[in-house]
């Protein structure tokens, strides 16, 4: 069955540093998302991404954050200068329609 | 504004049915959905229904929606220990790309 996969599984980073974090969505699928759960929180939505543009973003991401679709298959998260409260599991996802597949996620840990 | 509700906890006896409940705020909402996330894994689609729609059933799970109350329910039949995970209800309001999660309830397996 195919999923969404989402690398690196675990991301450690200095305060001030840039990170990219990567996804492939499910390959026939149009709709990306971003999501992330701050520990003991809900999870929330942080943009939509489709036909080469964002559709939908969250007040959450702001200027520091951004999305490309670099190729075919991957989809990124750029955070630019990380700080400690961007520490979360951040949850890709794709969808055809209204049901939406998620990733793993990769948790990040800013210091 | 937009949010959905759940309790945090349900401990089941193995065997028994599991009812977990949630509400939500938008009653326009299109799709209502339950995730299911176990340790250390992604959030899994279990199952979704329309708005239009006041039962789904599939194999051990039957989704309830009192649309008047913004009411949603999942019941898992013949509860199981691979039953044991968190279970998130989300919504999708209408015209909108995201879903909106509750916290989730963490459902625990009494032998």
């Amino acid at each position: 069955e195919p999923e969404v996969t989402q690398t690196p599984s675990h991301q450690v980073t200095q305060m001030g540093q840039e990170v990219i974090l990567r996804c492939v969505p499910i390959s026939n699928h149009l709709y990306f998302y971003w999501y992330r759960q701050i520990l003991g929180q809900k999870v929330e939505f942080l943009v939509s991404f489709y036909n080469n543009e964002i559709s939908e973003k969250s007040e959450i991401f702001d200027d520091q954050f951004s999305v490309e679709r670099p190729d075919g298959s991957n989809f990124t998260l750029k955070i630019r200068s990380t700080k400690l409260e961007d520490s979360a599991m951040y949850f890709c996802a794709s969808s055809e329609g209204h049901e939406q597949y998620f990733g793993p996620g990769t948790r990040l840990t800013v210091t | 504004g937009e949010d959905v509700e759940q309790s945090l906890f349900l401990s089941v006896r193995e065997g028994d049915s599991s009812v977990i409940n949630c509400t939500y705020t938008d009653s326009s909402s299109t799709y209502l959905y339950w995730y299911k996330q176990e340790p250390g894994a992604g959030l899994q689609l279990l199952t979704y229904i329309f708005s239009n729609m006041d039962m789904k059933q599939d194999q051990r799970l039957t989704v309830l929606l009192n649309k008047k109350d913004k009411h949603l329910s999942l019941r898992i039949a013949d509860t199981q220990t691979g039953d044991s995970a968190i279970y998130f209800c989300a919504e999708n309001p209408p015209r909108d790309d995201k879903i909106i999660f509750g916290k989730g309830t963490r459902l625990h397996i009494l032998p």
